[in-house]
């Protein structure tokens, strides 16, 4: 069965303490793999999709890197408003639909 | 360009009422999907549409129905509301999900009483 796994479920950070969000999966195929950020109270924002191991991608202080069982999102010297919920998203490669994990909720303190 | 809207925004049914959950894009994707969030539980798919006329069943569909009557709509039914289907309802678009990534609209926060 596919699944997707995200740990920790919640992170709790200094301004400027730099961190990793995992983000562990099972998938048949895996044909891409995607996070998303959302803010309380809002829909999911796509920051990146990453379609073979070795592969990475980088967006102002948030970079992730792609192997054959998960994924990591490094976030350097963070902000407070880097404080959201990040989620996972797989999708395996004989279908149109994605599998999402719980989670992780990050909160960056001043 | 407003992307994915969806109307309404918060609603309150009490058990057995029905209701119709509308969801809009202006992009011209052809898949689009509709989601429920809940907590420790992650977005779980309902039910999606991969063009104008087509529907399939996702996850969850039981107590939902669907219709994509024109391509850049997709509504979502609760025939008889239940509390178990209080929830935050998500919509959201792909041009093509094997090449794309999916948008996502605000959400609708729904309670059943």
């Amino acid at each position: 069965e596919d699944q997707v796994t995200q740990s920790p479920e919640a992170l709790r950070l200094q301004e400027g303490e730099s961190s990793s969000l995992n983000c562990s999966y099972t998938v048949s195929g895996l044909r891409g793999l995607f996070w998303y950020r959302q803010d309380p109270g809002k829909g999911p924002e796509f920051l990146f999709t990453l379609y073979s191991a070795g592969e990475e991608k980088e967006k102002e202080r948030l970079k992730a890197t792609l192997t054959k069982k998960e994924s990591f999102l490094h976030i350097t010297a963070p902000k407070p408003e880097d404080s959201a919920t990040y989620l996972c998203a797989v999708q395996a490669g004989n279908t149109d639909k994605l599998i999402f994990g719980t989670g992780t909720r990050l909160q960056v303190f001043p | 360009n407003a992307g994915v809207t969806q109307t309404p925004k918060f609603r309150v049914l009490k058990t057995g009422q029905s209701m119709t959950l509308l969801c809009a894009q202006d992009m011209n994707h052809e898949y689009m999907y509709w989601y429920r969030q809940d907590p420790g539980m992650g977005l779980r798919l309902i039910h999606y549409s991969v063009g104008e006329g087509t529907t399939a069943k996702g996850e969850v569909p039981d107590g939902y129905n669907v219709s994509r009557l024109k391509k850049q709509n997709f509504l979502l039914g609760l025939e008889s509301a239940a509390p178990s289907q209080t929830s935050v309802y998500f919509c959201a678009s792909s041009y093509d999900p094997r090449l794309y990534e999916q948008y996502f609209g605000p959400g609708t926060r729904l309670t059943v009483t």
